[in-house]
Formats: C-alpha cells, sequence, structure tokens
C-alpha cells in the first residue's frame, strides 16, 4: 500500500538555524509527492510539491528533492525564522488515486529567537 | 489554487446535538474530500463528495454518523450527528485543483463538544 513516514517530533531550533525534515515514503505505482504546513490555529496550507524524480520543490525558502532511489522527498531551509513554527505534513497521492492523500504524522517545528 | 471557506470556523456544541459544517469553493470543482484532525493528529479522510452521487465514505467511517450533502459544484456539507466528546476535532473540506492530483484545504471547523 501507500505510506509516508515522517520525522517524529517536536522539533526545536534556533532562528536561523538549518532545517531538515525526513520524509520517505513506499507506493504502489508513480506517486506525486507534497509539503503541506500548518500554522498556528489554520487549516492547511500546500508548501511545495514534486511529481517525478528528480524535482526539486521549492517555495518560501524551503525545498524538497523527489528521491526516488532512496524514496524520501526531505524537507530543508537553510535559515529558519520565528514566524515558520508550524506543524509540517510530507503527503503522497498516486496517478489514478483520484487525488487521495496519504499524509504523515506531521512534524512540529518551533522556531525560538 | 482554490479559495475556499468554511462555516462555523469554531463551535462549541453540547452531546448528543449535530451539527452542520458547510465548505464553499469559489470554482467549479468535481470532487471535494472531507478530513477529520483529531488532537494532535494528522488527517484522516472521511468520505469524498461528488456532485450528483452518493459520498464514498472511508474505513470507520458511516453516513448515518457523517452525512453528506453536495448540492452543485460549488458547495458541500458534512453534518457530525449524535456528537460525543470524541468527535472533537478540526474538520476539513478540500478540493482538487486543474491538475487533478494537488489537493486545496479550506481553514477547518474547530468542533469541541462538552
Amino acid at each position: 500500500g501507500n505510506s509516508v513516514t515522517q520525522m517524529e517530533g517536536p522539533v526545536t531550533l534556533s532562528e536561523e538555524a538549518f532545517l531538515t525534515i525526513n520524509c520517505t515514503y513506499t507506493a504502489t505505482g508513480y506517486p506525486s509527492l507534497f509539503w503541506y504546513v500548518q500554522y498556528p490555529g489554520e487549516g492547511l496550507q500546500l508548501l511545495l510539491k514534486a511529481t517525478k524524480a528528480d524535482d526539486k520543490g521549492s517555495n518560501k525558502g524551503f525545498e524538497a528533492t523527489y528521491r526516488k532511489e532512496t524514496t524520501s522527498f526531505h524537507l530543508e531551509k537553510g535559515s529558519v525564522q520565528v514566524s515558520d513554527s508550524a506543524v509540517y505534513f510530507c503527503a503522497l497521492s498516486v496517478i489514478g488515486s483520484q487525488g487521495n492523500l496519504n499524509f504523515g504524522k506531521g512534524t512540529k517545528l518551533s522556531v525560538k529567537p | 489554487s482554490a479559495v475556499i471557506s468554511q462555516k462555523p470556523s469554531r463551535d462549541i456544541c453540547q452531546r448528543g446535538t449535530s451539527l452542520t459544517i458547510q465548505c464553499q469553493v469559489d470554482s467549479q470543482v468535481t470532487m471535494m474530500f472531507w478530513y477529520r484532525q483529531q488532537p494532535g493528529q494528522s488527517l484522516t479522510l472521511i468520505a469524498t463528495a461528488n456532485q450528483g452521487s452518493e459520498a464514498t465514505y472511508e474505513s470507520g467511517f458511516v453516513i448515518d454518523k457523517f452525512p453528506i450533502s453536495r448540492p452543485n459544484l460549488t458547495f458541500s456539507t458534512l453534518t457530525v450527528s449524535n456528537m460525543s466528546p470524541e468527535d472533537s476535532s478540526i474538520y476539513l473540506c478540500s478540493v482538487v485543483g486543474h491538475d487533478q492530483e494537488t489537493q486545496y484545504f479550506g481553514p477547518g471547523t474547530r468542533l469541541l463538544v462538552l
């Protein structure tokens, strides 16, 4: 079946630190991969996505590269800000699944000034 | 991307009552999804709602508890029936974008059942 595993949180960093949130997946078929972000008290927002191997998704300084060989889609940011404090969800969808998303459990990030 | 609104944004309800959540999209979409996010947890798909047909429910969710309407291509409702404290969650609707795979989410409805 299809599933997503992401690193357990919470993750606490100081402002301007480097961020990595690991995400690996298993999928039957050819998945598209997504990172969603949920800021406190809000719904989910699409952060970035990649639809095929070696694609790099990027947005707001965040990046993730679709690595088929390691079945990974790790989220990175070179210098986090306090405003990046949120819960980050890795997710996948498989072609033909009519948009059904499989979510990871979420990783809570807290950035301290 | 689609602009999605939900009503109410939050509510506090008594056990045994029902609450209907509305989801409005600014464009016509074929598929809409309803999710539940229990406190501190990830999202769980409740059902897929297509216009003109019965909603398709995921394992563990039944129509009697979570009836869904989809009267047109821009609107859907989810009712949480006969509520108990275990129903306290965030309920989110989402739609699939024009690429037929990226989902866009509403802001969520935060429900507390006492």
